[in-house]
């Protein structure tokens, strides 16, 4: 049972560029979520899903794409990387996005934009 | 913008004494809950509270929640090294459906 994954761990992306942040997680978890954390501002939630086939925004949406084609899988894309995006990103899955039920995160994905 | 303040924003602290921490929030909430998150790592969750409890317990944890204050206590009890670590209250807004939102956290260390 891996929980929650990630691929890949660290990525250096020159500004203009795209790449696609990969979530997966065995838990048959509804909710999927993709975080940005930078120093000083806590946890952002960019995009979210209820479901497979489904994609909502977060707080901080701008500048990302995200699919969830299949149940286990979600994914981040940036279309043309910015430095503003250097971040550490974080998917994580819940049973229900209501406040009762955990979070699980994945270990991060630490991107740099150049 | 964050639902959820930690204080202090960092703590240090030798090993075996308590250490607490603050989050206070700013909308009713159905519950609140605790992560831990150790450098370069994901969060892990800790402790959840439900707005109708005022204190909770789980192994050296012990979480408080004054409602009327909109404010939750996490304090850490004969603290170890291995708690080094920021620690990130959790809520929701409330009401039906709300998603969960993070607060700015608290950065403790455990000087051995």
């Amino acid at each position: 049972n891996a929980g929650v994954t990630q691929t890949p761990k660290f990525r250096v992306l020159k500004t203009g560029q795209s790449m696609t942040l990969l979530c997966a997680q065995d838990m048959n978890h509804e909710y999927m979520y993709w975080y940005r954390q930078d120093p000083g501002m806590g946890l952002r939630l960019i995009h979210y899903s209820v479901g497979e086939g489904t994609t909502a925004k977060g707080e901080v949406p701008d500048g990302y794409n995200v699919s969830r084609l299949k149940k286990q899988n979600f994914l981040l894309g940036l279309e043309s990387a910015a430095p503003s995006q250097t971040s550490v990103y974080f998917c994580a899955s819940s049973y229900s996005a209501r406040g009762e039920y955990e979070q699980y995160f994945g270990p991060g994905t630490r991107l740099t934009v150049t | 913008s964050q639902q959820g303040e930690e204080d202090p924003q960092a703590l240090s602290i030798q090993e075996g004494e308590n250490a607490t921490m603050n989050c206070s929030y700013k909308t009713s909430i159905n519950n609140l809950q605790w992560y831990r998150q150790n450098s370069g790592r994901g969060l892990v969750h800790l402790i959840l509270i439900r707005s109708n409890e005022r204190e909770k317990h789980s192994g050296r944890l012990r979480v408080t929640l004054d409602t009327s204050k909109k404010s939750s206590s996490l304090l850490i009890t004969a603290s170890r090294a291995a708690d080094t670590a920021s620690y990130f209250c959790a809520t929701d807004g409330g009401g039906g459906y709300q998603k969960v939102t993070f607060g700015t956290g608290t950065k403790l260390q455990v000087i051995p």
